[in-house]
């Protein structure tokens, strides 16, 4: 199947500080990607689509002041927590369609997010 | 209210066993469907998708009964290997999945 990655694998930060997570689809393009935030013994809940050449569309209650995406190429998508805090400290996946079977997404290892 | 809806478990069986759980969606408009699984402290992985027929993949077997707005995994002969959580998911036209909070399944020997 397709290869999703994201880097950082896990961040520790203080609290305050900016921290920027990266998405990239290694051997297929996606103009969408999709990110998610998942904390302890919950679901995942998508938090934003990114297209590519545009802006991103936010969920519901997700600040897109706060979390930004940058859709900046076919193959990479970031996601920047502005001013992070505790409560922000999550694991943050990201996704992509490859196209071909109809919604089938390929899953980021995902990132650990620990604000201090 | 959940759009997808899970029996959290856990399902705990010894190796060998059937294992059987459902799922619940509120949004009729969902198109597609699928089981994912979740290792802990790991990203999802695509089991199965679940066709209106029903599919079997090996000791998986999946059912949807649109009606009823249910999606069901059966699993055969569980190994301890099965031991996971499996998320129920529902897609929608633009390729936006909504997940269930999971499953969680233990295999023990």
């Amino acid at each position: 199947g397709a290869v999703v990655s994201q880097h950082p694998s896990r961040v520790i930060c203080k609290s305050g500080t900016s921290v920027k997570i990266e998405c990239r689809s290694l051997d297929f393009q996606a103009t969408t990607m999709f990110w998610y935030r998942q904390f302890p013994k919950q679901s995942l809940m998508l938090m934003a689509t990114s297209n590519e050449g545009s802006k991103a569309t936010y969920e519901q209650g997700v600040e897109k002041d706060k979390f930004l995406i940058n859709h900046a190429s076919l193959t990479l998508s970031t996601l920047t927590v502005t001013s992070a805090h505790p409560e922000d400290s999550s694991f943050y996946i990201c996704s992509a369609p490859e196209g071909g079977t109809y919604n089938e997404q390929f899953f980021g290892p995902g990132t650990r997010l620990t604000v201090l | 209210r959940k759009e997808v809806e899970q029996d959290p478990g856990p399902f705990n069986v010894p190796e060998g066993a059937t294992v059987a759980f459902n799922c619940t969606y509120s949004n009729s408009a969902s198109q597609s469907f699928f089981w994912y699984r979740q290792d802990c402290r790991k990203e999802p992985k695509l089991l199965m998708s679940v066709y209106s027929s029903g599919n079997e993949d090996g000791r998986f077997t999946a059912q949807l009964n649109r009606a009823s707005q249910y999606i069901s995994l059966l699993i055969r002969d569980s190994k301890l290997s099965d031991s996971a959580t499996y998320l129920c998911v529902g897609g929608l036209n633009d390729y936006k999945l909504s997940f269930g909070a999971g499953t969680t399944v233990t295999v023990r020997a």
